[in-house]
């Protein structure tokens, strides 16, 4: 069974431009959630999508923003990218509607804002 | 407000030594999970065990070894006889069902960096 995919696995981008992250969950899993990484602010969470709909929002601006397909590969999207913006962000798929089961993370993407 | 906290930042330790993380939690809720995860070099973050608040039974996994208490509200996870591949940042999670909406937001501790030395 494949795992979670994530593409790019590595990306830089200039401040000011928009950026496009992709993630694959585990076949069958109908949850998707982002996390962004820094070192000063750990893991913090940034949204969840269930069957193409956003179940849950963290606390970042509007700039970021997320999808998900009928499928449910899920998309995020940063505009108007900061330097504060890099991180290396991690997708997590999970098969059922609740909290109820672990959450099965890609190798993330790594993005470098300069 | 839901908070996990690791106090300990970088642990070292020598080969087959065993070793203890700490993790420690605050919730308003009365139903929530708590989790362990490994974060190796390679970044993605690898599951090691679940527990929800209503079953507090320790648990074993080969070394690893978890104890759940509520009283204190620590979810403390043990590698005994610690090797070389242990080495890695160690996060501890929890998440908390919020009705009327179930969601999989999980809140993480800052980590903890254990060193096996060989």
């Amino acid at each position: 069974k494949a795992g979670v995919t994530q593409t790019p696995r590595y990306l830089i981008k200039t401040r000011g431009q928009q950026v496009t992250l992709s993630c694959s969950p585990i076949s069958g899993h109908r949850s998707v959630s982002w996390y962004q990484q820094t070192p000063g602010q750990g893991l913090q969470f940034l949204f969840e999508y269930f069957s193409e709909t956003q179940r849950n929002k963290g606390n970042f601006p509007g700039r970021f923003s997320g999808r998900q397909f009928s499928n449910s590969r899920s998309e995020m999207n940063v505009s108007t990218l900061e330097l504060g913006d890099s991180a290396l962000y991690l997708c997590a798929s999970s098969s059922y509607a609740t909290g109820d089961t672990e959450a099965f993370f890609g190798q993330g993407t790594r993005l470098t804002v300069v | 407000a839901q908070k996990v906290t690791q106090a300990q930042t970088e642990i070292s330790v020598v080969e087959k030594e065993d070793v203890t993380l700490d993790c420690v939690y605050e919730t308003r809720d009365t139903t929530y999970y708590l989790f362990w995860y490994k974060q190796p070099p390679s970044g993605e973050l690898v599951f090691l065990i679940r527990r929800n608040s209503f079953d507090e039974q320790n648990e074993i996994s080969g070394r690893y070894s978890w104890n759940f208490q509520k009283s204190t509200s620590s979810f403390n996870f043990t590698i005994t006889a610690s090797q070389v591949v242990d080495s890695a940042v160690y996060f501890c999670a929890l998440s908390a069902l919020t009705h009327p909406r179930n969601n999989n937001d999980m809140r993480f501790g800052a980590g903890t960096r254990l060193t096996v030395k060989p």
